[in-house]
């Protein structure tokens, strides 16, 4: 079974352009969380979904930062506009109804805002 | 504010040897507790996951409970240079299905 699909793998851009990372979560599952890691801070929560619903949004850093999950088959992150600080991996993960809470991730987009 | 704390390591173990691994948390409720594993440059591998005290094993890996110390630990046996990774623990959060990470503990099995 294929796991979670992320793309593009890797995203180099200029400070002020518009950034969409895409996450397709592996079959089944409901739920669908959006991560930024960073050595300073670790791996951190951005935002989840249930059932295509945003749940929680508190992790995400700013204005700039949106998600959206239009189906149960595809989520987009979206950065307008990018700053040299938003430079990080972006993790998807998901998990499934029937599980114990356990995530599986994605392979991550390496974003560098320069 | 929930918190995960690990020690960031590294720590270094020779090939062979037990590594054990440990993990406190902050959230008295919570119920679930993850073990990932994660190679430089690749994304975090669900290795392990507890929700009763006590020991749980699955091969080399053994993961141990104890909620009223708020400790979770993880414990690889016969070490190989192959386990040389970052170790991240994760506690579900009460009440919901997102997962706080603790900032990992590096591991290096000395060949």
């Amino acid at each position: 079974d294929a796991g979670v699909i992320q793309s593009p793998r890797h995203e180099v851009t200029e400070m002020g352009q518009e950034v969409t990372l895409r996450c397709k979560p592996i079959s089944g599952h409901n739920s669908l969380f959006w991560y930024r890691q960073t050595m300073m801070r670790g791996l951190e929560l951005l935002i989840y979904f249930n059932n295509n619903v945003p749940i929680d949004d508190s992790g995400m850093p700013e204005d700039r930062f949106s998600a959206k999950m239009p189906n149960a088959s595809f989520s987009t992150l979206k950065i307008q506009p990018s700053e040299p600080r938003d430079s990080a991996v972006y993790f998807c993960a998901s998990s499934s109804p029937s599980g114990r809470y356990e995530q599986y991730f994605g392979p991550g987009t390496r974003l560098t805002v320069t | 504010q929930k918190e995960v704390e690990q020690n960031s390591g590294p720590l270094s173990v020779p090939e062979g040897a037990i590594a054990s691994l440990n993990c406190t948390y902050s959230d008295r409720g919570s119920q679930s507790f993850f073990w990932y594993r994660q190679y430089s440059g690749k994304s975090p591998e669900l290795i392990m996951f507890i929700y009763s005290n006590g020991d749980k094993e699955d091969g080399r890996f053994t993961a141990q409970l104890n909620k009223a110390s708020q400790y979770v630990s993880l414990l690889i046996r016969d070490s190989q240079p192959s386990d040389s990774a970052t170790y991240l623990c994760a506690v579900r959060d009460t009440g919901r299905r997102a997962l706080t990470f603790g900032s990992g503990t590096r591991l290096q099995v000395q060949p």
